[in-house]
C-alpha cells in the first residue's frame, strides 16, 4: 500500500441498508478525515480524527458514524442509507505534527443510494 | 460564519496566463491551501501560504494577503493538462480546512 486506499471504488445501495466505507493509510499520519463532495458544493467535512482513539464531528455528521481503533484505519458507516447520501466520499489524512497539515486524499468512493 | 468564495468557472487559452481569485473568512487563520482536482479524481496539493506574499513553484504561483482575506493562484504557460478544478481552502483556528466550491478551469487550444 502506498498512501491512502479506499474501498469500494463505487457502490449502489438500496435505501435503508447499512454500509461501511473503508479507508486505510500507511503514512502513519495522526489525523484522518471523511469528506463528501457534491456537484456545486465544496468538500464538506463529515467526521474527523486527530489521533487514534479520538473522533469529532464535522459540518455534516448526521447519518454517519466513524471509529478510529488504530492509526491506519478510519471506516465510515452509514447506519441506514438515504438517497440524500448519494455523493462522492473522500478520505484524507494529514501529519498534524506541527507542520502545515497538508491533507492527502484517497481516490474516493462513489456511492449511489436508491 | 466561515466562507470561501471563488469563481465557478474560467476559460483560458493554451500558452496563456490565468489568475484564479479566492476570498476567505475563517474563524482564526492558519494558512491558505490550493488543490487541483481533475474530473473523477481526488484533490492533490498545489500550494500553501501562511505569510503575505507570493510563493512560486514552477508554472504555478500563489499569493496571499491576510489583511484583505484574499489569495490567488497564478498559472503560467497553460497546458491542456491544466484543465481541472482548482480548490481554495482556508485552515481555521481548529486546524480544519474550510473549502470553496472550486473553480473549473477550461483550457482552449
Amino acid at each position: 500500500i502506498a498512501g491512502i486506499t479506499q474501498a469500494p471504488t463505487s457502490q449502489i445501495l438500496a435505501a435503508g441498508r447499512r454500509m461501511t466505507l473503508r479507508c486505510t493509510q500507511d503514512m502513519r499520519h495522526n489525523a484522518m478525515y471523511w469528506y463528501r463532495q457534491d456537484l456545486g458544493l465544496g468538500l464538506r467535512l463529515i467526521h474527523y480524527s486527530n489521533t487514534a482513539g479520538t473522533t469529532g464531528k464535522g459540518e455534516v455528521p448526521d447519518g454517519y458514524s466513524v471509529s478510529r481503533a488504530n492509526t491506519d484505519d478510519f471506516p465510515l458507516t452509514l447506519a441506514s442509507a438515504v438517497p440524500s447520501q448519494t455523493s462522492v466520499y473522500f478520505c484524507a489524512s494529514s501529519p498534524r505534527d506541527g507542520s502545515y497539515n497538508e491533507q492527502f486524499f484517497g481516490p474516493g468512493t462513489r456511492l449511489t443510494v436508491l | 460564519g466561515q466562507n470561501i468564495d471563488q469563481p465557478t468557472e474560467m476559460t483560458a487559452t493554451e500558452g496563456a496566463i490565468v489568475q484564479i481569485n479566492c476570498t476567505y473568512q475563517t474563524s482564526g487563520f492558519n494558512g491558505l491551501f490550493w488543490y487541483q482536482q481533475h474530473a473523477g479524481e481526488a484533490p492533490t496539493f498545489l500550494s500553501y501560504n501562511v505569510l503575505d506574499g507570493l510563493e512560486e513553484k514552477g508554472r504555478f504561483s500563489s499569493f496571499l494577503s491576510r489583511s484583505k482575506g484574499y489569495s490567488y493562484l497564478l498559472l503560467k504557460e497553460l497546458q491542456m493538462k491544466d484543465s481541472a478544478s482548482y480548490l481554495c481552502a482556508g485552515l481555521d483556528s481548529n486546524y480544519q480546512l474550510i473549502w470553496g466550491a472550486g473553480t473549473k478551469l477550461i483550457i482552449k487550444p
